[in-house]
């Protein structure tokens, strides 16, 4: 079954930095990718995802994540934290024949000002 | 955008219990997930549900869980005999004709068994 890691537990950045989320994947073809944040309280909202074509790809909220099949990894990127940007982030991997999707451990994301 | 509501955001058993979690998916989606977070772990996926019947179920699924799509528009989750190790946040998600096109997830149901 597919599966994927997240290294980072917590990172923290000082405002208006950039960040980069890392997420490694474990599937045997080209995976169905996506990267999910989940605020204090909330559900999970889909950021941006990869199913075929471009490997850059962009999402809501400023966010991108490029696909690197060499790699195995699909890391999230953004140029410029805000402060509302500290939250969970999630990266998780489905397969194209079944409909389980797979979570990695999150990746704690502090906003210093 | 449309949303996935779940119903209760709280809910507080006793172990032997059983509990039953409620979700209203999108009204035309046709996909229907279960997953589960226990405190400080990573998401896990549970059960998907298409056509009226289980698609896919993880290992955590054993007979204990259950889920039914009563009336076309409730989606629930019931848990027999709760246990201890069964506390976590339980999130429904739905998607639409294309599968993991994109799911909608609800804001969870926390789980709380004592």
């Amino acid at each position: 079954a597919q599966s994927v890691t997240q290294p980072d537990i917590h990172i923290t950045v000082s405002e208006g930095a950039s960040l980069e989320l890392r997420c490694n994947y474990s599937y045997g073809a080209t995976p169905y990718l996506f990267w999910y944040v989940q605020s204090p309280g909330q559900g999970l909202q889909l950021l941006l995802k990869y199913f075929s074509g471009d490997t850059l790809v962009q999402g809501i909220k400023g966010f991108e994540a490029e696909f690197k099949r060499s790699q195995s990894s699909f890391n999230l990127r953004k140029p410029s934290v805000h402060w509302s940007d500290a939250a969970e982030y999630f990266c998780a991997v489905g397969a194209r024949n079944n409909n389980d999707m797979r979570f990695g451990a999150g990746t704690r994301l502090t906003v210093k000002p | 955008e449309p949303e996935v509501t779940q119903t209760p955001s709280h809910q507080v058993t006793q172990m032997g219990q059983e509990v039953i979690l409620r979700c209203v998916p999108i009204s035309n989606h046709l996909y229907f997930y279960w997953y589960r977070q226990i405190l400080g772990q990573k998401v896990e996926f549970l059960v998907s549900f298409y056509n009226n019947e289980i698609s896919e179920k993880s290992e955590i699924f054993d007979d204990q869980f259950s889920v039914e799509r009563p009336d076309g528009s409730n989606f629930t989750l019931k848990i027999r005999s709760t246990k201890l190790e069964d506390s976590a946040m339980y999130f429904c998600a739905s998607s639409g004709h294309l599968s993991r096109e994109k799911l909608f997830f609800g804001s969870g149901t926390q789980l709380s068994v004592l």
